[in-house]
């Protein structure tokens, strides 16, 4: 059955650096999103993707986040500065019309 | 804004009892409601749905109905396993809202022998 991977698992930075957390959708699907978890908290939506282009953004992604489809098969999210409230496990989700969202495992961030 | 309300956890029971997990929501249009199951150490799965009122979500004998009335969406299980022990999320979408999900805070699952 078709899944949604992300690597890495882990990741652990140092604050003010960049990341790149990686993402591979199932692939017949159309919409991508990206959600966080900190720990102990609800998961939170970030952003999601449509058409290669940002169709709806949660205040939590600012000028720090960004999303990418580089290939047509990858998405990824750059986090340009991490700060240390930005450790949270980070799920990215695909969608292949309006119906149901498969998440992946997701990659858990520690920031330093 | 949108938002899904879920009992407090833990919850603790032994095996074989019956299991309620209670979720409200407040929405501005009309939501599909949804309850996602996260195994330990696992990522998020669809465990059943539901799209308009009345309609029931059922999944590996877990039941939810929408009811419209009541803002509901309650999970439950007749008979729950060791193996169900996870942490359960109620959440939904809104038509019309970028069909992004908004979640509860999740309810931590625990059955015991």
């Amino acid at each position: 059955e078709p899944e949604v991977t992300q690597t890495p698992s882990h990741q652990v930075t140092q604050m003010g650096q960049e990341v790149i957390l990686r993402c591979v959708p199932i692939s017949n699907h159309l919409y991508f999103y990206w959600y966080r978890q900190i720990l102990g908290q609800k998961v939170e939506f970030l952003v999601s993707f449509y058409n290669n282009e940002i169709s709806e953004k949660s205040e939590i992604f600012d000028d720090q986040f960004s999303v990418e489809r580089p290939d047509g098969s990858n998405f990824t999210l750059k986090i340009r500065s991490t700060k240390l409230e930005d450790s949270a496990m980070y799920f990215c989700a695909s969608e292949r019309g309006r119906e149901t969202q498969y998440f992946g495992p997701g990659t858990r961030l520690l920031v330093l | 804004g949108d938002s899904v309300t879920q009992m407090e956890g833990p919850v603790t029971l032994s095996e074989e009892a019956f299991l309620t997990i209670n979720c409200t929501y407040t929405a501005t249009g009309y939501p599909s409601l949804f309850w996602y199951v996260q195994y330990p150490g696992e990522g998020l799965q669809l465990l059943l749905k539901a799209t308009k009122a009345d309609d029931k979500g059922s999944n590996k004998g877990f039941e939810a109905t929408y009811r419209k009335e009541t803002t509901s969406f309650h999970l439950e299980k007749g008979s729950v396993q060791v193996s169900d022990s996870a942490v359960y999320f109620c959440a939904l979408t809104v038509t019309g809202g970028g069909n992004k999900l908004t979640f509860g805070t999740g309810t931590q699952l625990k059955v015991e022998l």
